[in-house]
This record gives C-alpha cells, sequence and structure tokens, in this order.
C-alpha cells in the first residue's frame, strides 16, 4: 500500500525558533493535507494543498506540494509554546471506492518556553 | 471548517461486552464517514469507510464483524465494537470529508474517543 515518510521524528527547540518539517512518498498523491494534534484530540486541519508547486500560508504555517506531486513540507515561523503536538501529513488519492487518507507517522514537536 | 462531535469522549467496559461509539456531522450532511484507530504514539489507521444506504467498507485486516458500521442517516454514523477484548482498548476517531461527499479532498475529524476495555 501506500506510505508516507514524515520526519522528522520529533523536535525539541526554543521558543522563538522556526521549524519544518516534511513528507515523502513513492506514489503520487492529488492532494496534501497537514494536520495537528493535540494530546487526547481528534486532528485539527491546519493547511490543505491542491496543486503541484502549491504554496500556502495560514498565519506563522507555510507548507508546499512538491513539484513531483510525492512530497510536502510544512514550516512554522517563530514558534510559540501552543504550537507544542503532534503534526501530521496526509495524502489524499481518488479510488474507484471512493477518496481516502495517507497519513504520515507524525512529528512531535516539543517548543520550549 | 465543517464540525464532527463524537459520543462519548472516553468510555471503560468489560470485556466481552459491546461499545457503540456515535460519530455527528453537525452543520453539514455526509454521505460518507471515515472510521480510523490510532494507538499511543502511532498514527491514524483506517479501519472502515461508512457509507450512507449502503454497507461500510472495511480496510484489509479489520473484522467487519468485530467492528459493525451504520450509517443511519446523512448525519450519524455508528461503530460498535463487539465483544471487545483489552486489545481493542484505543482512541477511536471518526471524519466527514469537506463535503460531505467521497469526492472530497479534506477530511474534518471529530475529537475521538477513548476506548478501554477491562
Amino acid at each position: 500500500g501506500q506510505q508516507l515518510n514524515q520526519s522528522p521524528q520529533s523536535m525539541f527547540i526554543q521558543e522563538g525558533e522556526d521549524v519544518s518539517m516534511n513528507c515523502t512518498s513513492s506514489s503520487i498523491f492529488n492532494t496534501w493535507l497537514w494536520y495537528k494534534q493535540d494530546p487526547g484530540e481528534g486532528p485539527v486541519l491546519l493547511i490543505a494543498l491542491y496543486k503541484a508547486g502549491e504554496l500556502t500560508s495560514n498565519g506563522r504555517l507555510t507548507a508546499q506540494f512538491g513539484i513531483t506531486r510525492k512530497d510536502s513540507f510544512l514550516n512554522i515561523s517563530a514558534s510559540i509554546p501552543s504550537d507544542v503536538g503532534i503534526y501530521f501529513c496526509a495524502g489524499h488519492t481518488r479510488e474507484t471506492s471512493g477518496s481516502r487518507l495517507t497519513f504520515g507517522e507524525g512529528t512531535q514537536l516539543t517548543v520550549n518556553p | 471548517g465543517a464540525v464532527v462531535s463524537q459520543h462519548p469522549s472516553w468510555v471503560i467496559c468489560k470485556s466481552g461486552t459491546s461499545v457503540k461509539i456515535e460519530c455527528r456531522s453537525l452543520d453539514f450532511q455526509a454521505t460518507t464517514m471515515f472510521w480510523y484507530r490510532q494507538f499511543p504514539k502511532q498514527s491514524l489507521m483506517l479501519m472502515a469507510t461508512s457509507n450512507e444506504g449502503s454497507k461500510a467498507t472495511y480496510e484489509q485486516g479489520v473484522e467487519k464483524d468485530k467492528f459493525l458500521i451504520n450509517h443511519a442517516s446523512l448525519t450519524l454514523s455508528t461503530l460498535t465494537v463487539t465483544s471487545a477484548h483489552p486489545e481493542d482498548s484505543s482512541f477511536y476517531i471518526c471524519s466527514a470529508p469537506g463535503d460531505g461527499t467521497s469526492g472530497s479532498r479534506e477530511q474534518y475529524f471529530g475529537p475521538g474517543t477513548r476506548l478501554t476495555v477491562t
């Protein structure tokens, strides 16, 4: 099946630093999504990317859909303590049976005040 | 974005009993919903796709007789874990496509249900 390789697995940074994480795949996706999950809660959609090469921002977050359609990155600028959580990338494919998401393994972000 | 709710948020049950988890789309109708399970420090694993008016589609390795899915209406899908065992203890999360149909590319997630089987 399809797999997404997400890196790094975890990051420990100081408040104010910038963060970058990425996902790569051997398969092509037609949409890339980035989610954040806080402990004990469901994932919350941060950014959705629909076109190869697309660069999209949401506040301090910026994400790009790789030109090959097999990768995506997420940058967080000037991190703050509430950025702590697990960040997941997800690739979307449309099959005859409907749509499905494939998730990366997640990046655990810790921000030290 | 679309709002999805789940009930209960957590449940503890005895081994051998059945537990029902509800997933509702609050401000939109969804002909398709998805059920995931997540173990500690792991990613989300798709269990099944719930389809209103037809049978659910289960992922390989997921027992359809153990995890019963009923898409009762355009705003409600239920997951029943039958004859629960301790290894079924997990975080169960549902999601719904942004426009409520299987063709939508974004999915919005519920807050999750923590199931503990003793």
